[in-house]
């Protein structure tokens, strides 16, 4: 799997967007982006995936740029409960590569009142 | 639909015991990968199963450590003799079968167990 990269920590004002840059300048073309999250002493939460084109659902919206190299998760209106870590993971998706998730230390955001 | 069940949440064990943890998959998945976290660290994997089979262990430690998903019933990670740096939070996640679909490798994480050992 490809390696990402992320900050290590981020703030946001309550009610506005917060926007999760991910680099993977290494990224396959069979390659996802996934997105997870975990909110303290809870199991990861799925939030969102996607190959080249933008993503959205019920959660967030998923952003990659045109050369694949990288991503930005958005969380269109941040409220105290997506105070969590997120993860950004490069995996091989549908069609093949069901194994592990690689972690790594993903983006602690904090969203301020 | 019921998630992914884990138990028990809380697990306390004095060391040369064993800790025995279950894992209930969604319903209709039959992939079930385990994860450990250590204390401040980050979620390591550990063992995919598929009923009755291993499919990758390669996260799992040497000794001590086994993982079984049989036929019937849920998926059980076993450690025997614990010492003190088994304490951690045990993650389990299952996903569909495979057939196509965006939502294939998904994976769908439980609560957690959480050991300690004494």
């Amino acid at each position: 799997d490809a390696k990402t990269t992320q900050p290590p920590s981020m703030d946001c004002a309550e009610g506005r967007a917060a926007n999760l840059p991910c680099n993977h300048s290494t990224i396959s073309g069979n390659e996802y982006v996934y997105w997870y999250r975990q909110i303290h002493s809870q199991g990861p939460q799925y939030i969102i995936h996607g190959l080249k084109n933008n993503e959205t659902n019920e959660m967030a919206s998923l952003i990659i740029t045109e050369d694949r190299k990288s991503s930005t998760l958005i969380l269109p209106h941040a409220t105290l409960r997506d105070t969590a870590v997120y993860y950004c993971i490069v995996r091989v998706g549908s069609g093949g590569g069901a194994d592990g998730l690689t972690f790594g230390k993903g983006t602690h955001l904090i969203i301020q009142p | 639909n019921a998630g992914v069940m884990q138990n028990p949440r809380h697990l306390v064990r004095r060391r040369g015991q064993e800790a025995r943890l279950r894992c209930s998959p969604m319903k209709g998945h039959s992939h079930v990968y385990w994860y450990r976290q250590l204390p401040e660290e980050g979620l390591k994997f550990m063992v995919y199963l598929q009923k009755e089979n291993i499919i990758d262990e390669s996260g799992m430690p040497k000794e001590r450590f086994s993982a079984e998903f049989p036929k019937e019933g849920p998926s059980i990670l076993r450690i025997q003799q614990v010492v003190r740096g088994d304490s951690a939070a045990y993650f389990c996640a299952s996903s569909p079968l495979g057939g196509g679909g965006r939502a294939k490798n998904i994976q769908y994480f439980g609560a957690g167990t959480r050991l300690s050992v004494l």
